[in-house]
């Protein structure tokens, strides 16, 4: 059954250095998004992704945040300089778009920011 | 504006007793409305959702939920309780676009009681 991965499931960072978390979506799913989840906290909605542009954001994805496809088969989120605050579960989703939109999540990736 | 409230951040039940998540939403629009199930250490997996076609929905597991509009109502049941029910359980509502994002609540943990 087709699945979407997450690498690495976890990561350590030093404050203000860049992260770059992979998504690597199902193959025929054309919208792409990535959730947060703080500990403790609900999953919150970062971005959503379609046609190789920005669908959607929410405040959480500031300047410091990017993503990207760089090619047929990864989906990536960019953090520039991490702060403490942005550690959290970070989960990649995507969805075919077709009929309900079902969107289908990844493992996530443990972001710990020192 | 959306948002779910699971009511209960912990709920404790007998192994073979009733299973009941409670969850309230607010959407503007008509709803689609979801639950989605995290084990230990995994992704999150859709249980079930509500799509606007039938009010009594059933998933995965022997999970079902009823959408009551009058009061804005998605609980989660399941007649008889498993061991390997022992899961975070989140309520999600979306809009009804291809491409809407999820809005999450806080989450249920849910204890199974030998």
């Amino acid at each position: 059954e087709p699945e979407v991965t997450q690498t690495p499931s976890h990561q350590v960072t030093q404050m203000g250095q860049e992260v770059i978390l992979r998504c690597v979506p199902i193959s025929n799913h054309l919208y792409f998004y990535w959730y947060r989840q703080i500990l403790g906290q609900k999953v919150e909605f970062l971005v959503s992704f379609y046609n190789n542009e920005i669908s959607e954001k929410s405040e959480i994805f500031d300047d410091q945040f990017s993503v990207e496809r760089p090619d047929g088969s990864n989906f990536t989120l960019k953090i520039r300089s991490t702060k403490l605050e942005d550690s959290a579960m970070y989960f990649c989703a995507s969805s075919a778009g077709q009929g309900i939109g079902e969107q289908f999540f990844g493992p996530g990736t443990r972001l710990t920011v020192l | 504006a959306q948002s779910v409230t699971q009511l209960g951040s912990h709920v404790s039940v007998s192994e073979g007793a009733l299973v009941l998540l409670r969850c309230n939403y607010s959407s503007s629009v008509p709803p689609y409305l979801f639950w989605y199930v995290q084990y230990p250490n995994q992704g999150l997996q859709l249980l079930l959702k509500y799509t606007s076609a039938a009010t009594l929905v059933k998933g995965i597991n022997g999970f079902e939920a009823e959408f009551k509009k009058s009061e804005t109502s998605f609980h989660l049941t399941k007649p008889s309780a498993h061991m390997s029910d022992a899961a975070e359980y989140f309520c999600a509502v979306s809009g009804t676009n291809r491409d809407d994002k999820i809005i999450f609540g806080k989450g249920t943990r849910l204890h199974i009681l030998p």
